[in-house]
């Protein structure tokens, strides 16, 4: 079956950090570039970052540049962010998505159930 | 940077259209994708450039976009319809989401 499963969700400190990992089955995970998607509560949508399919190129929405990073090793299908510096306006829902893109588009084909982070002391 | 406006709320009774729209500057120019998130499930992709249906998607779900103004179109509407909407698109390199929209089965 082919899914997207997230975990390392959970409670995190101002200023502390999280690690996130999104773990890929039922397709060629080394063959697409992945994103994270993020919810606040009760607030729409918001991208978070993008990692291409080698792992070279990677990048981040303005509200989380130099304080998170994303990565992924594609010997075990797994996709990771790596959030330092947290905020309490970083609490949301954390989704993993697959990525397709093209010269004119940009959109994402498969999801995972996401995991929740909130940030709080 | 480019805003996408969505009506919070649309209701539609059982086995009627519901037709959800999306604003932007002229969005007609570019690529409109519509997600269907459900209470405690992932999102899902449910019309991609505009109006294609992924895979697994019912006819029951169609999409235009013209000017300033795409539309997400569910016919003979479902119970299992019932979830928030968002629009998509890409412009400048940025990804923009619209703010969803409620969509209520009478």
């Amino acid at each position: 079956e082919v899914q997207l499963l997230e975990s390392g969700g959970g409670l995190g400190q101002p200023g502390g950090s999280l690690r996130l990992s999104c773990a890929a089955s039922g397709f060629t995970f080394s063959s697409y570039a992945m994103s994270w998607v993020r919810q606040a509560p009760g607030k729409g949508l918001e991208w978070v970052s993008t990692l291409s399919d080698s792992g070279g190129s990677a990048f981040y929405a303005d509200s989380v540049k130099g304080r998170f990073t994303v990565s992924r090793d594609n010997s075990k299908n797994t996709l990771y962010l790596e959030m330092n510096s947290l905020r309490a306006e970083d609490t949301a829902m954390y989704y993993c998505a697959r990525r397709i893109v093209s010269t004119i588009y940009y959109y994402f084909d498969l999801w995972g159930q996401g995991t929740l982070v909130t940030v709080s002391s | 940077s480019y805003e996408l406006t969505q009506p919070l709320s649309v209701s539609v009774a059982l086995g009627q259209t519901a037709s959800i729209t999306c604003g932007g500057n002229n969005i007609g120019g570019k690529n409109v994708h519509w997600y269907q998130r459900r209470p405690g499930q992932a999102p899902v992709l449910v019309i991609y450039r505009d109006s294609k249906r992924p895979s697994g998607i019912p006819e029951r779900f169609s999409g235009s976009n013209s000017g300033n103004t795409a539309t997400l179109i569910i016919s003979r509407a479902q119970p299992g319809d019932e979830a928030d909407y968002y629009c998509q698109v890409w412009d400048s390199s940025i990804v923009v989401f619209g703010g969803g929209t409620k969509l209520t089965v009478l």
